[in-house]
């Protein structure tokens, strides 16, 4: 069945480097979002675009992050330089029709020493 | 701004009793999502509602919106230890947003 994919699944770095995240929204979904999801904070919205067009990027912190859609098949969320307070749960999920919800993948678990 | 608030935090339910978590808005709803997720997993969809008075079912879950539409309630039947997990509120107005969670345990 048709799922979203994330990559990767775990990620332990030091602070400072750069963190790259990578999420397979399902085919024929034309919205992708990312999220993070923290004890604290729980789930908050980062980003997300429409037909690969950013719509709302409010909840990034633009100085050190950033995320694209190069293609309709891949979305990407980096973060450079990163720091203790990212680490975090990172969410994609992609979404298809209005009411049909959203399609959350597995996460990336990110640790920044 | 908008907010979801839900309660309670955590529930702890003996296995087949039935249990109720609840949504409240700080403003109307244009739509309302639950979903859930099961420890160190991403969420999955249960079920949307829109109108003022929506009731939808899904298994043993049911979720209804009230009239106003500020406040949503998830009803579980006979809990199982299946439903055990985080259950999200999340609503989609001019921003997209989520509550807190309520963390569900079963006790079988």
């Amino acid at each position: 069945d048709a799922r979203v994919t994330q990559t990767p699944r775990h990620k332990v770095t030091e602070m400072g480097q750069e963190v790259t995240m990578r999420c397979q929204p399902i085919l024929g979904h034309n919205t992708v979002f990312w999220y993070r999801q923290t004890m604290m904070q729980g789930l908050e919205l980062l980003a997300y675009f429409r037909n690969r067009a950013p719509l709302d990027d409010s909840g990034m912190p633009k100085d050190r992050f950033s995320a694209e859609m190069p293609d309709a098949t891949l979305a990407t969320l980096k973060i450079q330089p990163s720091e203790p307070r990212d680490s975090a749960v990172y969410f994609c999920a992609s979404g298809g029709q209005l009411g049909s919800g959203q399609y959350f993948g597995p996460g990336t678990r990110l640790l920044v020493l | 701004s908008q907010e979801l608030e839900q309660s309670p935090q955590s529930l702890i339910v003996q296995e087949g009793k039935n249990l109720t978590i609840n949504c409240t808005s700080s403003k109307t709803l244009y739509g309302l999502y639950w979903y859930k997720q099961k420890y160190g997993e991403g969420l999955i969809f249960l079920m949307m509602l829109q109108k003022g008075g929506e009731e939808k079912s899904h298994e043993k879950i049911t979720a209804k919106l009230d009239e106003k539409k500020q406040q949503s309630s998830l009803h579980i039947t006979a809990s199982q230890p299946s439903h055990a997990g985080i259950y999200l509120c999340g609503a989609d107005n001019d921003k997209i947003i989520f509550g807190k969670g309520t963390r569900l345990h079963i006790l079988p």
